[in-house]
């Protein structure tokens, strides 16, 4: 069985584009959480989604991020436009009726 | 808003020993649970083991067991026979077990090191 897919596994880009980051859940699963980690913050939650509506955004740090789950097996995150500080590692992870998540293998992003 | 504690960010154990990881925990709630995290170089989170605060028995998963006392709101992670595997970044984290709280609050983990 497939765990959480995420993509891509590394994103190298210029500050002021856009990024585009991908989640498929496992199926069957939902719940679905995005999370960030860096060396000076942790892991932070961004948002999270139950049956593909966002229940919590208190997470997202300002307006350039934006999240959608627009199907129970896709979700994306969006960073426009991105800037240095938004280099982190970007993990998203599901759950079944919000017992133990369980992670994708995460996206690093850098921003130049 | 619930807080974890770890407040070793590195750890050292040779192999084949026992080692003893802390996490503290600070929250209002009465019935919430309690997870460990595992995070190798690979950046997979893993989850190790988890605990239901309404159960009084500690949890175990083969070389993993957990001390969970309630009362002081500590969950501390033992890892038996170490191996060099285990060598990675320790997550402690909370989740309440109340209405839609399903997120989870993260300690700013615990590295160990396995040595031979």
């Amino acid at each position: 069985d497939a765990g959480v897919i995420q993509s891509p596994r590394h994103e190298v880009t210029e500050m002021g584009q856009e990024v585009t980051l991908r989640c498929k859940p496992i199926s069957g699963h939902d719940y679905l959480f995005w999370y960030r980690q860096t060396m000076m913050r942790g892991l932070e939650l961004l948002i999270y989604f139950n049956n593909n509506v966002p229940i919590d955004d208190s997470g997202m740090p300002e307006d350039r991020f934006s999240a959608k789950m627009p199907n129970a097996s896709f979700s994306t995150l969006k960073i426009q436009p991105s800037e240095p500080r938004d280099s982190a590692v970007y993990f998203c992870a599901s759950s079944f009726s919000g017992w133990e998540q369980y992670f994708g293998p995460g996206t690093r992003l850098t921003v130049t | 808003a619930q807080t974890v504690t770890q407040s070793q960010p590195e750890m050292s154990v040779q192999e084949a020993e026992t080692v003893t990881l802390s996490c503290t925990y600070d929250t209002s709630e009465s019935d919430y649970y309690l997870f460990w995290y595992k995070q190798p170089p690979s950046r997979q989170m893993i989850l190790v083991i988890r605990q239901e605060a309404y159960k009084q028995q500690n949890a175990t998963e083969n070389r993993f067991s957990v001390n969970f006392q309630k009362a002081a709101k500590s969950f501390s992670l033992k890892i038996s026979d170490s191996q060099l595997g285990d060598a990675a970044m320790y997550f402690c984290a909370y989740r309440s077990a109340t209405g839609t709280a399903s997120k989870l609050t993260f300690g700013t983990g615990t590295r160990l090191q396995v040595t031979l």
